[in-house]
């Protein structure tokens, strides 16, 4: 079967860095994305991986191996604005979306 | 109205009830999607839409019905719910096939609760 894995919940402190982890087995692989979602709200696409390597944008930076199957985004500089549930999704071989449950990251001051 | 828009944004419904959620994307996108989202549980797929012709049915319980009259509308109409269908039921839109990163747009969703 398809599963991606990623922690329940983290916590981290306001100013500090955060790295989310993810794990994938699918079928196919044809890009991993990261979104955002505050509560209440829609998710919000944040990034894009389909090469090994580093993306930067920002605070935020998502890095991918496609060998291992893992993925993990960087947020530095943390806010209390960057609270919110952190999704990794997989596009597999039918170029469907494959979701994890998503990572609840609580900001302290 | 810019980006996915979704109505209503709540919605409670008895089990014999029926009643329709509608999206509607101003992206000029060609693909639709409904997502069931249910706590602590990730992003299940229910249907997939290309260019108004539907494409993946997950295996939904025939209770819920989509309808795409074109490429920016999109209905989930419900009729003879369960309580275990109660959760945010998201609409996504996206771009395919056009040599981009093809990332999924989504609307704020609608709140189901079934009584």
């Amino acid at each position: 079967g398809q599963n991606i894995d990623q922690p329940t919940e983290m916590t981290a402190t306001e100013g500090a860095i955060v790295q989310i982890n993810c794990t994938y087995q699918t079928s196919g692989f044809n890009g991993l994305f990261w979104y955002q979602q505050h509560a209440g709200e829609a998710p919000t696409f944040l990034s894009y991986n389909v090469l090994d390597g580093l993306e930067e944008k920002g605070r935020f930076s998502s890095f991918l191996s496609r060998s291992k199957g893992y993925s993990y985004l960087l947020l530095k500089e943390l806010q209390m604005k960057d609270s919110a549930s952190y999704l990794c999704a997989v596009r597999d071989s039918n170029y469907q979306l494959i979701w994890g449950a998503g990572t609840k990251l609580i900001i302290k001051p | 109205e810019t980006g996915v828009t979704q109505t209503p944004r709540h919605l409670v419904m008895g089990m014999t009830n029926k009643k329709s959620l509608k999206c509607e994307q101003h992206l000029g996108h060609n693909a639709m999607y409904w997502y069931k989202q249910s706590a602590k549980k990730p992003l299940e797929l229910m249907f997939v839409y290309n260019f108004k012709e539907q494409t993946e049915n997950n295996s939904v319980p025939s209770r819920f019905s989509p309808e795409c009259p074109n490429s920016s509308h999109l209905f989930l109409h419900l009729h003879t719910l369960q309580p275990e269908d109660s959760a945010l039921y998201l609409c996504a839109s996206s771009q395919d096939g056009s040599g981009g990163v093809g990332e999924q747009f989504f609307g704020p969703g609608t709140r189901l609760t079934v009584l």
